[in-house]
């Protein structure tokens, strides 16, 4: 099965940088995303890592070790509009079912 | 030109009712997906579909049965609703082996 740990919530200033940390355990590995989910709404993706390294995208960027069970998503120039619940899933062997973290809720400042 | 369309957005109803969910996608994915938000908002899958066929079945009482009557369709079919089933249902889809998904707006149900 699949253990995803992230940090329950997070805060930050508007203009700044935030790491949000997502660690997991999986007994298959078929890639690692990242989607954004504003209170009410549905989850979008934002990123997909499935190689080692950085992946970048504008104010955003994933990175990935699968040899530490490991990735990060980098959001820089925190806007306000940033706050939102940030889920890591993970897709295993099984036919592109992923499995989600619990989320990290981050809340931009002022 | 919704990508991912799912129907009622909410759905109010008594325990014991049965109801269904539909989701329809247009972006020519293979695989769709149900998933239950539950108010501690943990996302899990319930059901997943491949070209209409039953790929994923998570232990999920047998009152939830899915129906995928084509790719780019899957409802969800709920008998004898209980307390316990109030949650988001979000329908989602991807190509099966790679890429994100795309999920629908939701269903919010809550079940009196």
């Amino acid at each position: 099965g699949q253990n995803i740990d992230q940090p329950t919530e997070m805060t930050a200033t508007e203009g700044a940088i935030v790491q949000i940390n997502c660690t997991y355990q999986t007994s298959g590995f078929n890639g690692l995303f990242w989607y954004q989910q504003h209170a009410g709404e549905a989850p979008t993706f934002l990123s997909y890592n499935v190689l080692d390294g950085l992946e970048e995208k504008g104010r955003f960027s994933s990175f990935l070790s699968r040899s530490k069970g490991y990735s990060y998503l980098l959001l820089k120039e925190l806007q306000m509009k940033d706050s939102a619940s940030y889920l890591c899933a993970v897709r295993g062997p099984n036919a592109g079912k992923s499995t989600f973290g619990d989320g990290t809720t981050l809340t931009v400042k002022p | 030109d919704t990508a991912v369309s799912q129907t009622p957005k909410y759905l109010v109803t008594q325990m014991g009712n049965d109801k269904s969910i539909k989701c329809e996608q247009n972006l020519g994915h293979d695989t769709m997906y149900w998933y239950k938000q539950d108010s501690k908002k943990f996302l899990k899958i319930m059901f997943s579909y491949n070209n209409k066929e039953l790929i994923i079945n998570e232990t999920v009482p047998n009152r939830f049965s899915p129906k995928s009557p084509d790719k780019a369709h899957l409802n969800l079919h709920i008998n004898s609703l209980e307390l316990g089933d109030s949650a988001v249902y979000f329908c989602a889809s991807s190509q099966a082996d790679r890429g994100g998904y795309t999920f629908g707006s939701g269903t919010r149900l809550t079940v009196v």
